[in-house]
């Protein structure tokens, strides 16, 4: 089946703009995460739901960033008047769980630069 | 906090070699452990999933272990191939208390290990 989707896949900005990511989950998947990752590192975890329910957003870096989930599937993080320090691999993953027994699903990512 | 280590940062050797890759962590009171496989401009493939109680997971040519008290995984991959090229991440899951309750989403990865197999 379908895995999880993302859009765009790139996207170039220019500082000071705002940027919608949207996220596509595998079909039926309770929980969606958000991670972002830097050249050369590893992934580094931004935001969870379970369905519509923000669970945790410790680790979203300041206020410019915020994730929505209004109906349980597809998801959007923005992040406002975005600057150069926010260029990075955005990724989106989903599990059919929030329970930590189950595995996470990601997406291909979107590259975000901001000129 | 946790950390991950993996070792070594990048490794190269000729096809049909047997190897191991690394991974460490600070931690040790993990819920489990995946491995990934990234190749460039795609997503992260998951390899396998170790649960705290489990020691080892098996599939095909991959082996991956788990030492939870020692804090450390070996990923075993017997026969390389050059397909096999590509960054390899591992994965800890951890619950934490927040403002929510309890979360258990959070993975904290390490920063890869880059394989390269050649012909």
């Amino acid at each position: 089946g379908a895995g999880v989707s993302q859009s765009p896949r790139y996207k170039v900005t220019k500082r000071g703009q705002d940027v919608a990511l949207r996220c596509d989950p595998i079909s039926g998947h309770v929980s969606l995460y958000w991670y972002r990752q830097a050249l050369g590192q590893g992934p580094e975890f931004l935001t969870y739901f379970n369905y519509e329910a923000q669970q945790d957003k410790s680790g979203l870096p300041n206020d410019r960033f915020s994730a929505e989930r209004p109906e349980g599937s597809i998801s959007t993080l923005t992040i406002q008047r975005t600057e150069q320090r926010d260029s990075a691999m955005y990724r989106c993953a989903s599990s059919p769980q929030g329970e930590a027994t189950y595995e996470q699903y990601f997406g291909p990512g979107t590259r975000l630069t901001v000129t | 906090k946790q950390e991950v280590t993996q070792i070594p940062a990048a490794l190269s050797v000729p096809e049909g070699e047997n190897l191991v890759l690394n991974c460490s962590f600070t931690d040790s009171a993990i819920y489990n452990l995946q491995w990934f496989r990234q190749d460039p401009g795609k997503g992260l493939t998951s390899l396998l999933l170790i649960q705290s109680s489990q020691r080892e997971q098996t599939s095909g040519r991959l082996n991956a272990s788990l030492d939870k008290s020692s804090g450390r995984s070996t990923l075993y991959i017997a026969a390389s191939q050059p397909g096999d090229s590509a960054t390899y991440l591992c994965a800890v899951r951890k619950g934490f208390l927040n403002a929510g309750g309890t979360s258990y989403g959070k993975l904290t990865f390490g920063q890869g290990t880059i394989l390269t197999v050649h012909p």
